[in-house]
C-alpha cells in the first residue's frame, strides 16, 4: 500500500507560536495530488489545499504555508503565530489511483 | 448553494443488522466518495463513484456497498453489522474524481451495539 504518514500524532504549542505539521508519502503514481485537510472538533473534514506533483512551488496563503519537496516525499504545513481556533485535527492525503489519507495530527493550541 | 449533505447525522444499530446511509453532492458534481473513520484514525477510503459508475473500491468486505442515482446523489449499504463497523461515514464529492478538491459532508456517526 502507498502510504502517507504523519509522524507526529500530537503537538501542543502555545498561542503565537510557529508550528509545522510534518507529512512523508509513498507513490508510484507519476501524476498525483497531495491535499491538506482540517478537522475541527465539529467533525467536518475541511479543504485547506491542494497540489499537483508537477508544481513544486511553495505556497503561502495568510498565516498557512506549506513546503512540497518531490524529492523527499514531503508535503509539510506551517501555521504561523498559530491562535486557538486553530487547535484541530489536520491530515494530509494523497491521490493517485485512489485517496489516501495519513493518520492525522492533533495540534492543540493553548492561550 | 447547499455543500454535501448527509443522512441521517447519528444512527445506532445492532449487530447483524443492516444500515443504509445517504448522500447528496453539491449541485453540479458527479462524483462521490464514501470514506470511514474510526475515532482517533484518518478516513480510509471505501468507494468512489462518477457518473453513476463504480470507480474505485478500498479494502472493505463485500458487506459493504454502494450505488449512486441519476441525479449522483449516492447510497453506503452495510450488512450483517459488526461492532467494528462503528465509525463516522463521511461523504464527499468532487466535480470529477480524484484531482478536485473533495468537499465533505458533515459524516453519520454510526454506533453498533
Amino acid at each position: 500500500a502507498q502510504k502517507v504518514t504523519q509522524a507526529q500524532t500530537e503537538i501542543s504549542v502555545v498561542e503565537k507560536e510557529d508550528v509545522t505539521l510534518d507529512c512523508v508519502y509513498e507513490t508510484r503514481d507519476t501524476t498525483y495530488y497531495l491535499f491538506w485537510y482540517k478537522q475541527p472538533p465539529s467533525g467536518e473534514l475541511v479543504f485547506l489545499i491542494r497540489r499537483n506533483s508537477f508544481d513544486e512551488q511553495n505556497e503561502i496563503s495568510g498565516r498557512y504555508s506549506w513546503n512540497f519537496q518531490k524529492s523527499t516525499s514531503s508535503f509539510n504545513f506551517t501555521i504561523t503565530a498559530s491562535q486557538v481556533v486553530d487547535s484541530a485535527v489536520y491530515f494530509c492525503a494523497r491521490v493517485g489511483n485512489m485517496l489516501t489519507f495519513g493518520g492525522g495530527t492533533r495540534l492543540m493550541v493553548k492561550p | 448553494d447547499a455543500g454535501v449533505t448527509q443522512s441521517p447525522t447519528h444512527l445506532i444499530k445492532t449487530r447483524g443488522q443492516h444500515v443504509t446511509l445517504r448522500c447528496s453532492p453539491i449541485s453540479g458534481h458527479k462524483s462521490v466518495s464514501w470514506y470511514q473513520q474510526v475515532l482517533g484514525q484518518g478516513p480510509q477510503f471505501i468507494f468512489q463513484y462518477y457518473e453513476k459508475e463504480e470507480r474505485g473500491r478500498g479494502n472493505f468486505p463485500d458487506r459493504f456497498s454502494a450505488r449512486q442515482f441519476p441525479n449522483y446523489s449516492s447510497e453506503l449499504n452495510v450488512n450483517a453489522l459488526l461492532l467494528g463497523d462503528s465509525a463516522l461515514y463521511l461523504c464527499a464529492s468532487s466535480l470529477r474524481p480524484e484531482r478536485s478538491p473533495l468537499h465533505f459532508g458533515n459524516g453519520t456517526r454510526l454506533t453498533v451495539t
